[in-house]
Formats: C-alpha cells, structure tokens, sequence
C-alpha cells in the first residue's frame, strides 16, 4: 500500500532564516506531487505541483521554492522566511491515469516568529 | 473558471442530528467530486468521490450525490456523531496531466454530545 511522510512534524523558525520541508511518499512510481498550504482557519491553497522528476510548476508567486530531485521526493524550501510564511503545509500525491483524487500527507505546522 | 462553494461554518449539531452541508461547483464538462475531511491538527482524508453524474459516493454512513442538473454535491448523514467534529472540504477535479484539485473553503463542525 502507499504511504506519505512529511517531516518534520512541527516547526518554530525566525523570521530570515531559510526553510526545507520533505515529503517522500512509498508504494507507487511515477506519482504526481503537490504542496499546499493552510493559513489558521482558511482554505488550502496550491503552491507548486510535479509531474516529474525535476519538473515544478508554480501556482503563487513568492518566496517559496519547490524542487523534485527524486521520483518519490518533493522538498519546499526558502532562503529568507517571512512572518506571512506561517501556517500547516501539506504534501500530496496523486497516481497519473486514475481517477483524480489526492492523498494527503500528515502536514508540517510551520510558525515563523 | 473552476470554483466549488460550500456552505458557511461553523456548524454545530447535536449528537444522532441530521446533517447536511451543502456544496455546488462551476466547471465545464464532467469534472470529478470529492469530499475530503480534516481532523483536528491533521491532513486531509479523502472521505467519498464520485465521478459522474448521478453517482452516489458513500463512506462511514457519510452519501453525497453527484448532481449534474444542479451543480451540487450535497454531503450528508443521517446521525452523527462526536467523532465526526471536523472540517469537511468539497472538492472537484478535471482531467488533466496535473489533475489539480480545487477545494471550498471548508465547514467546521462540531459535535455536542
């Protein structure tokens, strides 16, 4: 069966300071890849997805960047965090040719301070 | 565009209550539907799907229906209980290599015992 993991778990960082998240998900080949992102009480909101190893498309301009070095790997990461980058981050993947739902990962809870 | 509305939150029932909370879309063509669920501090479960018209996705005595003549995808459940308290977030797909998903904005509900 497939599983996804994100790590960390919980995350308290200052302001400036750079950011790498990881999700690696096991038990199929190939998957798409997604990150979201969840402010405190809203929505989810799509930052970067992959089709492939190497292949990121961005949804929202911002200090955040994403990268796929591996087929089951997807990392987000930024240089300098700003306080706005708070909030619970969420990993997805999805298998290409089913049918279209996502599974999601556990979630970082990341506070900026 | 794509875009899903779901009733405003909270919502607070009490236990063995009726529930509904409501869902409509805008898309082209056939899009797939989902409901995801999200407890407290965690990812979100996908919960049902349904992938064309007239179909009834159920899971955990949850039933929503795909209504293609109203745009709708009404979730539903005929008692609920404590152990349902949480954010309940409609969704649909379209097809495409990437397959995004894209979410409403979420129902909290609580549950009194």
């Amino acid at each position: 069966s497939q599983t996804i993991h994100q790590w960390p778990a919980t995350l308290v960082q200052p302001v400036g300071s750079p950011l790498s998240l990881e999700c690696t998900v096991e038990g199929t080949s190939n998957p798409n890849l997604y990150w979201y992102r969840q402010a405190a009480g809203r929505g989810l909101q799509l930052l970067f997805y992959s089709v492939g190893i190497g292949q990121i498309s961005s949804e929202v301009p911002q200090n955040l960047s994403a990268s796929r070095p591996q087929d089951r790997q997807f990392i987000l990461s930024s240089k300098k965090l700003l306080l706005s980058d708070s909030g619970f981050y969420l990993c997805a993947w999805r298998t290409p040719g089913t049918a279209y739902e996502q599974y999601f990962g556990p979630g970082t809870r990341l506070t900026v301070t | 565009g794509n875009s899903v509305t779901q009733m405003e939150g909270p919502v607070t029932l009490s236990e063995e209550a009726f529930l509904t909370i409501n869902c409509t879309y805008t898309a082209t063509g056939y899009p797939s539907l989902f409901w995801y669920v999200q407890y407290p501090g965690e990812g979100l479960q996908l919960l049902l799907k349904a992938t064309k018209a007239d179909d009834k996705g159920s899971n955990k005595g949850f039933e929503a229906t795909y209504r293609k003549e109203t745009t709708s995808f009404h979730l539903e459940k005929g008692s609920v209980q404590v152990s349902d308290s949480a954010v309940y977030f409609c969704a649909l797909s379209r097809d495409s290599s990437a397959s995004k998903i894209i979410f409403g904005s979420g129902t909290r509900l609580s549950i009194r015992p």
